[in-house]
């Protein structure tokens, strides 16, 4: 089945650095979401990729999904400690398995 | 609008005994899933259902595990018996149109099996 690969798994920066995390599909993604999740929260929906090459901002996040609609990033800019927490990459599966998630990329941010 | 609800927030209970977990989905959505999150496996699917049908149950562990739907606004997780291994947080989401959709999440329940 398809597989939704995100590195890293962890990253730790300073206050005020940039954060950014890497989303591999080993299929063609006909559409790709990313989900925060606050600690001990649960996952939020942040935004929804649908083209090819797509990219958009939210305030100090940027998504892109690549060319080739199997990979996408969300790229955080100068980190506040609101911005802590698991950031997911999710897509569809292939046929009955509704969305798989990546396994997250916990952020940590030190002040 | 309320978002998905579920109960109990927490549970713990001993090895060996029943567990239910309940879930009342947004109203409107025809998608339901139970995920099961850990540090060491991530978010699982363990079953999704449309319009109160089971769809996809491959996700669920074992024979131990079973869920119903048995109305558009209601859902039951239940475990039969518990295991320590099965400590995890249990996660309820809906959506609306398809089951590759946005899904929005309910807050949870931590379960701690003794």
């Amino acid at each position: 089945g398809q597989q939704v690969m995100q590195i890293p798994q962890y990253q730790h920066v300073q206050e005020g650095e940039d954060f950014t995390t890497y989303c591999n599909s080993s299929t063609t993604l006909s559409n790709i979401q990313w989900y925060k999740q606050r600690p001990g929260g649960h996952p939020v929906f942040l935004i929804q990729l649908v083209k090819s090459g797509e990219v958009k901002k939210q305030k100090r996040l940027t998504f892109q999904f690549g060319e080739a609609k199997k990979n996408s990033s969300l790229h955080i800019t100068a980190t506040q400690t609101t911005d802590v927490g698991t950031y997911f990459c999710a897509g569809p599966g292939g046929g009955a398995d509704g969305l798989t998630f990546g396994k997250g990329t916990h952020l940590i941010i030190q002040p | 609008d309320a978002g998905v609800i579920q109960s109990p927030r927490h549970e713990v209970t001993e090895m060996g005994q029943e567990v239910t977990l309940r879930c009342k989905p947004i109203s409107g959505h025809d998608y339901l899933f139970w995920y099961r999150q850990t540090m060491m496996r991530g978010l699982e699917l363990l079953i999704y259902f449309n319009n109160n049908v089971p769809i996809d149950d491959s996700g669920m562990p074992e024979d131990r595990f079973s869920a119903k739907m048995p109305n558009a606004s209601f859902s039951t997780l239940k475990i039969q018996p518990s295991e320590p291994r099965d400590s995890a947080v249990y996660f309820c989401a809906s959506s609306r149109i398809d089951r590759a959709d946005t899904q929005y999440f309910g807050p949870g329940t931590r379960l701690t099996v003794l």
